[in-house]
């Protein structure tokens, strides 16, 4: 057990499915985190939020669409989504301010036929 | 801009050294961070440097040199289960997101 909770760990979808992802931490951390990871690429930031305000938006399209209702929570809201999205999606944590370390989610790895 | 280099795979037998080197680039610099990946997991904490120098941990180390803009992980008496992908990752500085290589893939061999 991490500390954050990713689900599910699996996923499944078409491409005019609407899905979430759901991402849960215990760790009292003030900072949450999405990261899209493709094979051969490096971790890809999408979406920053600290202290359930969302600070960072890194270009991602509008087919992603996060939501974090309180500093334990966060979401990411999939719609019409296209083959090249699919991938693992990342949560991460942490405490916040300053540089510190992340505590990730185990992924969900997300396949869109 | 920001750039991190790492190369993409390596292999090393049972028992052996290995140094895992990375390269960056970035705007700003508040720390280096290694991470471990098992195949389907989280990526874990390994280690994390911000001034100059080497940080041991049991089995791993890593350096630092910040006007060369490079780092290395160590990882000494190799077991299989070190093979899995080691990321390297810097904040540039500001805030509190990391930026990431593409990740070492170890491959441990008897």
């Amino acid at each position: 057990e991490t500390g954050v909770t990713q689900t599910p760990r699996h996923l499944v979808m078409g491409m005019t499915n609407k899905k979430s992802l759901k991402c849960e931490q215990h760790l009292g951390h003030n900072a949450m985190y999405w990261y899209k990871q493709s094979a051969k690429k490096p971790l890809e930031l999408m979406f920053v939020y600290s202290l359930e305000e969302r600070v960072e938006n890194n270009s991602v399209p509008s087919r992603f669409s996060p939501e974090c209702p309180n500093s334990s929570h966060l979401f990411l809201h999939l719609h019409t989504l296209q083959p090249e999205d699919s991938a693992l999606y990342l949560c991460a944590s942490s405490p916040g301010q300053g540089a510190s370390g992340y505590t990730f989610g185990s992924g969900t790895r997300l396949t869109v036929v | 801009g920001q750039n991190i280099d790492q190369p993409t795979e390596m292999t090393a037998t049972e028992g052996a050294i290995v140094q895992i080197n990375c390269t960056y680039q970035t705007s700003g610099f508040n720390g280096l961070f290694w991470y471990q990946q098992h195949a389907g997991e989280a990526p874990t904490f390994l280690s994390y440097n911000v001034l100059d120098g080497l940080e041991e941990k049991g089995r791993f180390s890593s350096f630092l040199s910040r006007s060369k803009g490079y780092s290395y992980l160590l990882l000494k008496e190799l077991q299989m289960k070190d093979s899995a992908s080691y990321l390297c990752a810097v904040a540039p500085g500001g805030g509190n997101k990391l930026t990431f290589g593409t990740g070492t893939q170890l491959k441990v061999e008897l």
